[in-house]
């Protein structure tokens, strides 16, 4: 079963809009991480947020975190075309790093 | 630095062949994590492992699949025989230390299995 689930799974936007993505999860977590994965490649880490962290920026992205809610956020603004990819959540309830099922992310030029 | 390397890219085989996938992780990197990834799902978590051991293999479906890290470094996952719903992207991990400790995970290109 997958621990974090992600919404919506697809979104597709012009370039220089913002993009939102949203991640739940089920159990409580020490860290949350996002990944982005381009098409035939492997998963680029972006970003970590802890559990007693309410938001992270670096550069153009934007992560929020509600444990009360068990939800995360990920926000990339002023998108381009290369930000073309999946996006993944990853959550370290249990004895393992889980992994969403991905927002699919389609920046129009 | 250099990034994890996996081999083959690509590899196409008929059910009931056996497969062999290589990982070599990060130099210093004590946890790798072996991934497969379906089309259009995330990654699922196969085994992991901590320097020699093996920390999770709960999801590793051991009748047909079967993995070992040599002396803590490079690593090989096997499978044999192979089924038509093995077809995915295997992707291997390495980290410095454990996601536990809030570390990330660096992933190679992974390996596309297609079995016929």
């Amino acid at each position: 079963s997958q621990q974090g689930e992600e919404d919506p799974q697809a979104l597709s936007i012009q370039e220089g809009e913002n993009a939102t993505m949203n991640c739940s999860y089920k159990t409580s977590i020490n860290n949350l991480q996002w990944y982005r994965q381009n098409s035939g490649r492997g998963l680029v880490h972006l970003i970590l947020i802890r559990s007693n962290e309410r938001e992270k920026h670096s550069g153009r992205l934007r992560v929020t975190l509600d444990t009360s809610k068990k939800s995360s956020s990920l926000l990339i603004t002023a998108s381009r075309a290369a930000d073309t990819a999946s996006y993944f959540c990853a959550t370290d309830g249990g004895n393992m790093l889980t992994f969403g099922g991905g927002t699919r992310l389609m920046v129009k030029p | 630095e250099a990034g994890v390397a996996q081999s083959p890219r690509y590899k196409i085989i008929e059910k009931r062949q056996s497969v062999a996938f290589w990982c070599n992780p990060i130099s210093g990197h004590a946890t790798l994590y072996w991934y497969q990834q379906i089309l259009g799902q995330g990654p699922k978590l196969l085994i992991q492992f901590q320097n020699n051991g093996v920390v999770d293999d709960s999801q590793l479906p051991k009748d047909r699949f079967s993995a070992e890290r040599l002396k803590g470094v490079d690593s090989t996952l096997k499978i044999q025989p192979a089924k038509l719903e093995d077809s995915a992207v295997y992707l291997c991990a390495s980290s410095l230390g454990s996601y536990a400790t809030n570390e990330k995970l660096f992933f190679g290109s992974g390996t596309q299995l297609s079995v016929l």
